[in-house]
């Protein structure tokens, strides 16, 4: 069965530097999302792409956060600089066009520690 | 390992017996409803879904319910199995967006 791609599984980082993640969704997924989630925590939408667009990064901190799908296929979510209160899962996504026939599939994520 | 839901609500079952998730839903708008299970360390897992136009759904050892008059969803297990134990979480939204509710500990026990 095809799955999203996430790299890499851990990441332990000091505050103030900066991290990436890199996110490899489903062949043929035009939607990606990147999610965060604290722990005991639902995941939260940070930045949703359709194909190489933009389409909802109302929940970005872009003072810090920066997300990037250049060519619609994989992606990049960015922390510079890191703070204590990112540590978090950091979650990939993504779906197929037709919504109603393509839930939303996630990948095993980042586990991302500041300290 | 690690886990996901410290601080979760927490439900015990009997391996064999039919388990009962509960989510109560925000948005009276949404159209799209969603269970995941997310194992310790993992992602979430897409288990049955079900669109506002129906009140069930069944899948495989599961089924879905929707109250639309109350905001409630809810995931029933039959049978349930020790690799059933995870976080459940419901998500509510639109073809486009969704959000997740806080999570449900299942705890199988033999």
């Amino acid at each position: 069965e095809a799955e999203v791609a996430q790299s890499p599984r851990y990441k332990i980082t000091e505050k103030s530097q900066a991290v990436a993640f890199w996110c490899d969704p489903i062949s043929g997924h035009a939607t990606l999302y990147w999610y965060r989630q604290i722990l005991g925590q639902g995941p939260e939408l940070l930045v949703q792409f359709q194909d190489e667009s933009v389409v909802d990064d109302s929940q970005l901190p872009k003072d810090r956060f920066s997300a990037e799908r250049l060519k619609g296929v994989d992606s990049t979510l960015k922390i510079q600089p890191a703070e204590l209160g990112d540590s978090a899962m950091y979650l990939c996504a993504s779906s197929g066009r037709d919504r109603a026939n393509s839930p939303l599939h996630f990948g095993n994520g980042t586990r991302l520690t500041v300290t | 390992g690690e886990s996901v839901g410290l601080h979760l609500p927490t439900l015990s079952v009997q391996e064999g017996d039919n388990s009962i998730i509960n989510c109560a839903y925000s948005n009276s708008a949404s159209d799209y409803f969603i269970w995941y299970k997310q194992e310790s360390g993992k992602g979430p897992q897409f288990i049955i879904d079900i669109r506002s136009n129906m009140d069930k759904r069944q899948g495989q050892r599961v089924t879905v319910l929707l109250n639309k008059t109350v905001k409630h969803l809810s995931l029933q297990i039959a049978a349930t199995q020790p690799g059933d134990s995870a976080v459940y979480f419901c998500a509510w939204g639109s073809a486009r967006q969704l959000t997740f509710g806080s999570g449900t500990q299942l705890t199988v026990l033999p």
